[in-house]
């Protein structure tokens, strides 16, 4: 039973559309991640945050935004959705303290922009 | 900065074999958590194992056990008497003790061959 959830699973969009990629977890968590996952399955962060009203860049630029509003809401929107943003994103979460119990995943969101 | 290294893209096993993925680190803290995840083929991201690098002992779980090498910043994961539901992407993390952040190795397809 999974503490993180991700919608949509699955999503097809067209060019130029606004879309928003919904992340919750009930675990109480103060600290959330966004992850883009390349076709070669590598991780890249693109977004994190600490706490709420806290929200930085990762280490992959992206034309995505986040926002925390909500300790356990952290959604992702992108304003104009191109094919280059066709990827998988996993959001993640990490409780109290340091990240020394690593993260809970969410089960993904598969994007594809057409 | 901190790199872990896999350096092995795919692997396969025979049903009921041993297989072991590595995975090399190079950081200069001293006290430092390791971790591997299994990602099954469009399923959610879970924690396998968790090393504390201050416990010479390695750490197991069930059939998956690590070789923990802190001088030589090693830390491969064994699976033993692998099974169909083995086959995923394996990610090696790892978080120093005062971090929030994971990183990331690039991955090992495992594929358990019936």
């Amino acid at each position: 039973e999974a503490d993180i959830y991700q919608t949509p699973r699955y999503l097809v969009i067209g060019t130029g559309k606004k879309i928003t990629l919904e992340c919750s977890q009930t675990m109480g968590h103060d600290k959330m991640y966004w992850y883009q996952q390349d076709p070669g399955m590598e991780l890249h962060l693109i977004h994190y945050s600490y706490g709420v009203n806290s929200t930085e860049k990762g280490d992959l630029s992206s034309e995505s935004t986040v926002s925390r509003i909500r300790t356990e809401h952290f959604p992702l929107t992108l304003e104009s959705a191109r094919p280059s943003h066709t990827s998988q994103y996993l959001c993640a979460s990490s409780g109290f303290g340091k990240a020394t119990y690593g993260y809970t995943f969410g089960s993904g969101t598969r994007l594809t922009v057409v | 900065a901190q790199t872990v290294t896999q350096s092995q893209p795919e692997m396969s096993v025979q049903e009921a074999e041993t297989v072991t993925l590595s995975c090399t680190y190079d950081t200069s803290e001293n006290n430092y958590y390791l971790f591997w995840y299994k990602q099954p083929p469009s399923r959610q991201m879970i924690l396998v194992i968790r090393q504390e690098a201050y416990k010479q002992q390695n750490a197991t779980e069930n059939r998956f056990s690590v070789n923990f090498q802190k001088a030589a910043k090693s830390f491969s994961l064994k699976i033993s008497d692998s099974q169909l539901g083995d086959t995923a992407m394996y990610f090696c993390a790892y978080s120093g003790a005062g971090s929030y952040q994971l990183t990331f190795g690039k991955g090992t397809k495992l594929s358990v061959i019936p």
